[in-house]
């Protein structure tokens, strides 16, 4: 089956640039017609919706984090990665990553990334 | 973006109790919703999707409805492993979710 599982830093300074990769196992990201997108919620808070990757190769990203947020893939190792720039500590989170089909399914476990100096 | 009000923020029931968590939308979001189960240190796991469309696999004590921008989560008889937040989600536009409804004894 698809299984996600998200890598990373679980610490990082601000202003510093956050990134992680999620790693696909199940089915190529570069096939069929779902999208991999990242998320993340901040303890007691909502979920948010950070970027997406399409099969193509090409990105979308949350308006309000566009300015800070590069999605990147590596198909050789069926991966993508985001990266976040100018971090502080509103960015600590859980951070997702999951398949998208309108609705997201599956998840990655989730990473704690934390913003602290 | 488009908003999602749910309500009620927290909730507490019994074992067997029907169970009703709303969501509403800043605009008409045409049935493209989704329903997700939280429990702690877990990821979400999808429910139901198109509004009312049960997941593979999820029970069928479970069922979504509405249209427009309302929209509701029914448990019909609540079982203790349905302890947990529930979450919806838009995806008519960019992606937005609801705040999640915390389900407790």
């Amino acid at each position: 089956q698809v299984q996600l599982q998200e890598s990373g830093p679980g610490l990082v300074k601000p202003s510093q640039t956050l990134s992680l990769t999620c790693t696909v196992s199940g089915v190529s990201i570069s096939s069929g017609t779902y999208y991999w997108s990242w998320l993340r919620q901040p303890a007691g808070k909502g979920l948010e919706w950070i970027g997406r990757m399409y099969p193509s190769g090409t990105t979308r990203s949350n308006p309000s984090l566009q300015s800070r947020v590069t999605i990147s893939v590596d198909m050789s190792k069926n991966q993508f990665t985001m990266s976040l720039t100018s971090v502080t500590a509103a960015d600590t989170a859980v951070y997702y990553c999951a398949r998208e089909r309108g609705a997201f399914d599956p998840w990655g476990q989730g990473t704690l990334v934390t913003v602290s100096s | 973006d488009i908003q999602m009000t749910q309500s009620p923020s927290s909730l507490s029931a019994s074992v067997g109790d029907r169970v009703t968590i709303s969501c509403r939308a800043s605009q008409d979001i045409s049935n493209s919703l989704a329903w997700y189960q939280e429990k702690p240190g877990q990821a979400p796991k999808l429910l139901l999707y198109a509004a009312s469309r049960l997941e593979s696999g999820v029970p069928f004590r479970f069922s979504g409805a509405g249209s427009g921008t309302a929209y509701t989560l029914t448990i019909s008889s609540l079982q203790p492993e349905d302890f947990a937040t529930y979450h919806c989600q838009q995806y008519y536009g960019t992606p937005t979710f609801g705040h999640g409804t915390k389900v407790e004894i």
